[in-house]
């Protein structure tokens, strides 16, 4: 299987606590994809990065930032969780986008 | 820009019986296709891809073919099994180094 992983698996969390979620890679791709998947909404690209420093946002991106300060993670942070934020979140990367993505398992984030 | 539009709400079907989920797209230039698959509690998985018209993608069992004259790229399968319960996802190439994913649809294959 491709390396990703996403850290930590599930996490419940407190209204207005920060919060970090990790994605990491050792395939070595240059682009890497966060997205939160909710029921009805499908998948929602929050932010993406094309190369270490390099990042961009995607349709949702309130309430979120990323860093990338190496190939191989990828870090997605709410400043500020609210009960908007519950929800599952997939790392994806990719070499070349007409490739495909590979995806890691998901995150699992609760804001109570 | 580059989109693609799913079939709504579930697929209920009994084991062995033939499954068909339409995907139709809007792009400009010559896109690549993909179908993907999660299954319950995990990420999604590349079931098939392709890359220019008239191209079939397959695995285990599933099938699609680039139609770029209906724009379509149907995900079909002769004969479904319980494990093939899951979420289907059709997604293009778009813009900026991106895919752009349909909404998905569950499959419950009952036995």
């Amino acid at each position: 299987d491709a390396g990703i992983t996403q850290s930590p698996r599930h996490k419940v969390t407190e209204t207005g606590t920060p919060v970090t979620l990790r994605c990491h890679q050792t395939e070595n791709h240059r682009y890497m994809y966060w997205y939160r998947q909710d029921p009805g909404h499908g998948l929602r690209l929050i932010h993406y990065s094309y190369g270490v420093k390099d990042t961009d946002k995607g349709e949702v991106s309130d309430g979120y930032s990323v860093s990338r300060s190496k190939t191989e993670d990828f870090l997605l942070t709410l400043e500020s969780a609210t009960s908007s934020q519950t929800s599952v979140y997939f790392c994806a990367i990719s070499e070349r986008v007409d490739y495909g993505y590979t995806f890691g398992s998901g995150t699992r984030l609760t804001v109570v | 820009g580059n989109s693609v539009t799913q079939m709504e709400g579930p697929v209920t079907l009994s084991e062995e019986a033939f499954l068909t989920i339409n995907c139709t797209y809007t792009a400009t230039g010559y896109p690549s296709l993909f179908w993907y698959v999660q299954y319950p509690g995990e990420g999604l998985q590349l079931l098939l891809k392709a890359t220019k018209a008239d191209d079939k993608g397959s695995n285990k069992g599933f099938e699609a073919t680039y139609r770029k004259e209906t724009t379509s790229f149907h995900l079909e399968k002769g004969s479904v099994q319980v494990s093939d319960s899951a979420v289907y996802f059709c997604a293009l190439t778009g813009w900026n180094n991106r895919l752009a994913f349909g909404k998905g649809n569950q499959v419950v294959v009952i036995p």
